[in-house]
């Protein structure tokens, strides 16, 4: 089975300064994986994913994340924090569940940004 | 496009009563998942359907939890009896299957 470890439960970063939200994946075969994002009391929102073209995925707001096969790692990158980039931040492997795939969530990094 | 629509936005019960969870997915996804995401973990996969029938439930537990997904279209996830445990949001999200999700809002309960 796929599964997803995200290492830091938490991260704190000063605004302006660069985040990098950490994400190790197990998988059988070549992954899809992305990144979602989810503010307080709002639904997930797609940040990027990754299907197997470029290793260097580009996203919204700014994030990118590099897929390491040899590292099997996903990390998240942005290069200068926001105020309002503070939230919950989950790395997710699609796996193959019988006649489909489905979604699998890691436990979630919680990134705090101070003034 | 609209969106997964889900309702009620939010509930609160006591233990041992019942509660249904209800969901619209976007129009022509013919895949639908639920998942229960507790209080600082991530979501878990609960039950996904393909149009109408049950793709993967292994999740689900069946004592206490169904879900039915008539005509292929809307979904309804319902607990009886409730726990405490069972605390929790409910994330609905639809897929065409090539690889995008949307997901709702969720559906926060409260057993208490």
């Amino acid at each position: 089975a796929q599964s997803v470890t995200q290492l830091d439960s938490h991260v704190s970063v000063s605004e302006g300064t660069p985040v990098l939200l950490r994400c190790n994946y197990s998988s059988s075969y070549s992954p899809s994986l992305f990144w979602y994002v989810q503010h307080p009391n709002k639904g997930l929102q797609l940040l990027l994913k990754y299907t197997s073209a470029a290793t260097l995925v580009k996203g919204i707001n700014g994030f990118e994340a590099e897929f390491k096969k040899s590292e099997t790692s996903f990390h998240l990158t942005k290069p200068s924090a926001h105020m309002s980039d503070a939230a919950e931040y989950f790395c997710v492997v699609s796996e193959i569940v019988q006649a489909g795939t489905a979604l699998i969530f890691g436990k979630g990094t919680t990134l705090s940004v101070s003034s | 496009e609209a969106g997964v629509a889900q309702s009620p936005r939010y509930k609160i019960i006591e233990k041992r009563q019942s509660v249904a969870f209800w969901c619209n997915p976007i129009s022509g996804h013919a895949t639908l998942y639920w998942y229960q995401q507790i209080l600082g973990q991530g979501p878990k996969l609960l039950i996904q359907f393909q149009n109408n029938g049950v793709v993967d439930d292994s999740q689900l537990p069946k004592d206490r939890f169904s879900a039915e997904r008539l005509k292929g279209v809307d979904s309804t996830l319902k607990i009886q009896p409730a726990k405490l445990e069972d605390s929790a949001v409910y994330l609905c999200a639809s897929s065409t299957g090539g690889g995008g999700y949307t997901f709702g809002s969720g559906t926060r309960l409260t057993v208490v």
